[in-house]
């Protein structure tokens, strides 16, 4: 399988721990998005990579979130202290900037996130 | 938040019928894409769109990127019962080389 894989597809955790998420992007391509959805919303941008610069955060992304991406290629989201709030599905997304500008976005299968 | 105007919210049709959906933003957009998702998966790519007026099929599905550039279209045509599910628009502004807007999404309810 070549699409964009997320690890793990469910997590349940209390509040106030710490979470990881990991994504894996379509090979060679450089660009990788987190974006967060809740029920009966579109998905809501976090941040996003051009290789292993972090380019744009959003204002959604509070210091209890951190993203990185080490080597241009997997990256990881983590979010401490969590909080109910925080509930909801992460997605990742990459896609290959081309010279032209064009940019079609591949999702991953999500992480569901639960805070008890 | 979201600022792409996606509507209507939700369609329920008869197996057969065309669909129609549309997003309107309050910027110009350099780039349109249409997506699917069923419950519990990631969104998949349906179109895309870079140019003014531009007008692209995929199977039985078309869209259409606005004239103005601050709207797209998408229509089904002959729609069967695995349509069914929620149709996202995403945009990206043309000040925003990497970010893009969402939709809030139309849900598509198809029955036999």
């Amino acid at each position: 399988d070549t699409g964009v894989s997320q690890d793990p597809r469910h997590k349940i955790t209390k509040r106030g721990q710490n979470v990881t998420f990991r994504c894996d992007p379509i090979s060679e391509h450089n660009r990788l998005y987190w974006y967060r959805q809740t029920l009966g919303q579109g998905p809501e941008f976090l941040t996003y990579f051009q290789n292993e610069a972090q380019l744009e955060k959003s204002r959604l992304l509070s210091d209890r979130f951190s993203a990185e991406r080490p080597k241009g290629s997997f990256s990881t989201l983590e979010i401490q202290r969590t909080e109910q709030g925080d509930s909801a599905m992460y997605l990742c997304a990459s896609s290959l900037r081309s010279g032209e500008g064009y940019n079609e976005q591949f999702f991953g299968p999500g992480t569901r996130l639960t805070v008890l | 938040g979201q600022q792409l105007n996606q509507s209507p919210q939700s369609m329920f049709i008869q197996e057969g019928e065309d669909v129609s959906m549309n997003c309107t933003s309050s910027s110009i957009f350099n780039t349109w894409l249409w997506y699917k998702q069923d419950p519990g998966e990631g969104p998949v790519l349906l179109i895309a769109l870079y140019k003014a007026g531009e007008l692209t099929s995929n199977g039985r599905l078309t869209a259409q990127f606005g004239i103005t550039r601050k709207d797209s279209f998408l229509n089904i045509s002959a729609s069967i019962p695995s349509d069914v599910g929620i149709y996202f628009c995403a945009g990206r502004s043309t000040d925003s080389w990497g970010k893009f807007q969402f939709g809030a999404g139309t849900q598509v309810v198809v029955t036999p």
